[in-house]
């Protein structure tokens, strides 16, 4: 079973950098997967922030893009979320996930985030 | 980039009701179309994939259907632990993934 864990600082100053890791148990960050970052304000619905997979490659929110860095370390099996310039605005729980899938009869690859970290609140205040 | 619209924002249903939530898509999606179910405080969880298919360990009270731009989770009769929200979320596009506002399932 798979299991996915954030951590990092709870309190974030602004114009300074959130920073997150996501450590991977139960399952190696190296398979066929890629791994997400989703946040969600208080109150508010989900946003999907970027991914990485584990050859480095990378795919970010446009609305983000310019302010996000995701990195993934293989030797410790976890993967991090950097985001720079941070407002009030960037105050949210934030989720990793894994984003696996299923084929179809026809050899369809279906993706969808079949696995989820339990989420840490971030807070943006000086 | 694809948009995801879900409709109602916020539903009141009772116990044993048939609740269907939609989703409507900017573009078309194909079956590209995950439903996820949020309870306070707790991480999303993976109801629907590919449309239609349910995602082990989810009752069967839950179905999705559609494809294209249009898509529907339906809960055949609800009980007291469906009430959460519920969202959809795109995975057609490989570069972005998008999530519908999401439903808010309350008791009436």
């Amino acid at each position: 079973q798979v299991q996915l864990q954030e951590s990092g600082p709870g309190l974030v100053k602004p114009s300074g950098t959130l920073s997150l890791t996501c450590a991977v148990s139960g399952g190696s960050i190296s398979s066929s997967n890629w791994w997400s970052w989703v946040r969600q304000p208080p109150g508010k619905g989900l946003e999907w922030i970027g991914e990485i997979y584990h050859s480095g490659s990378t795919n970010y929110n446009p609305s983000l893009k310019s302010r996000v860095t995701i990195s993934v370390d293989k030797s410790k099996n976890q993967f991090s979320l950097k985001l720079s310039s941070v407002t009030a605005a960037d105050t949210a729980v934030y989720y990793c996930a894994r984003e696996g899938g299923y084929y179809d009869s026809s050899g369809y690859y279906y993706p969808c985030f079949d696995y989820w970290g339990q989420g840490t609140l971030v807070t943006v205040s000086s | 980039d694809i948009q995801m619209t879900q409709s109602p924002s916020s539903l009141s249903a009772s116990v044993g009701d048939r609740v269907t939530i939609t989703c409507r898509a900017s573009q078309s999606i194909s079956s590209y179309l995950n439903w996820y179910q949020q309870k306070p405080g707790k991480a999303p969880k993976l109801l629907i994939y590919a449309a239609s298919s349910l995602q082990s360990g989810v009752p069967s009270r839950f179905s999705g259907s559609g494809s294209g731009t249009d898509f529907t989770l339906t809960i055949s009769s609800l009980q007291p632990e469906d009430f959460a929200t519920y969202y959809c979320q795109q995975s057609y596009s490989t570069l972005v993934d998008t999530f519908g506002q999401g439903t808010k399932l309350e008791i009436k």
